[in-house]
């Protein structure tokens, strides 16, 4: 069954950093850029960037530029998003999607999404 | 990169037809044709209903159907059923290769 399964929810002190992580499961995993979405709560999607997997290059929303970082890991299919100088307004369920754009620009399977909490 | 703009709501009865609009710019839904639908329900991750502007993913109701005039996407849904209602959001690729997301339309029915 293909799925992408994150890393459990995390609470963070302002200032702090987090780092998430997105697991592939059986597909080719370097066909497929992983993209990350996050949702405030009440709120609409945001785009935050995309990895590619093959070569590890990135690509970010303007708003992430020097404070999210992308990488991956192939060996264990595993992609990481990392945010830092967290602060309440970061408190949010972040998701990895996956699109393979040789196909189509449509995210077509979701991580279940993680938690992260951002409070004093 | 402004977000999409969608209307806050929509609603109809079952077995109605509703159409949503997602406005943007000639950067993203005007300049390229890679416009997707998505929709989620509460405490769901989203689900991709419609990619590159009117495509359907295996497994997605025909009742789902997506088109595009101008910088003006569109989703509509035939046959209106209670299961439909839900959110959705627009996303569209965009001429500087990253993506913009639209506002999201509840849909009531």
């Amino acid at each position: 069954q293909v799925q992408l399964v994150q890393s459990g929810a995390e609470v963070k002190k302002p200032g702090a950093s987090v780092k998430v992580s997105c697991k592939a499961s059986t597909y080719p995993f370097t066909d497929y850029f992983v993209h990350w979405v996050r949702q405030a709560p009440g709120q609409g999607l945001e785009w935050m960037g995309w990895i590619n997997p093959n070569g590890g290059d990135t690509k970010y929303a303007k708003k992430f530029q020097g404070r999210a970082a992308m990488t991956r890991d192939k060996a264990f299919r595993t992609v990481y998003m990392e945010l830092r100088r967290l602060t309440s307004d970061d408190t949010a369920i972040y998701y990895c999607a996956r699109v393979n754009p040789a196909a189509s620009y449509g995210m077509d399977v979701w991580g279940q999404g993680t938690t992260v909490i951002v409070s004093s | 990169q402004s977000a999409l703009t969608q209307p806050a709501s929509v609603s109809g009865s079952p077995g109605q037809s509703i159409t949503m609009s997602c406005t943007g710019t000639s950067s993203d839904i005007g300049g390229i044709s890679y416009v997707s639908w998505y929709q989620q329900h509460p405490d769901k991750a989203p689900k991709l209903m419609i990619y590159d502007v009117s495509n359907r993913p295996s497994g997605v109701s025909n009742r789902f159907s997506g088109s595009k005039s101008g910088n003006t996407a569109s989703l509509t849904i035939s046959g209106l059923q209670v299961e439909d209602e839900a959110i959705y959001f627009c996303s569209s690729y965009t001429t500087s290769s990253t993506y913009v997301f639209g506002t999201g339309t509840k849909v009531s029915v």
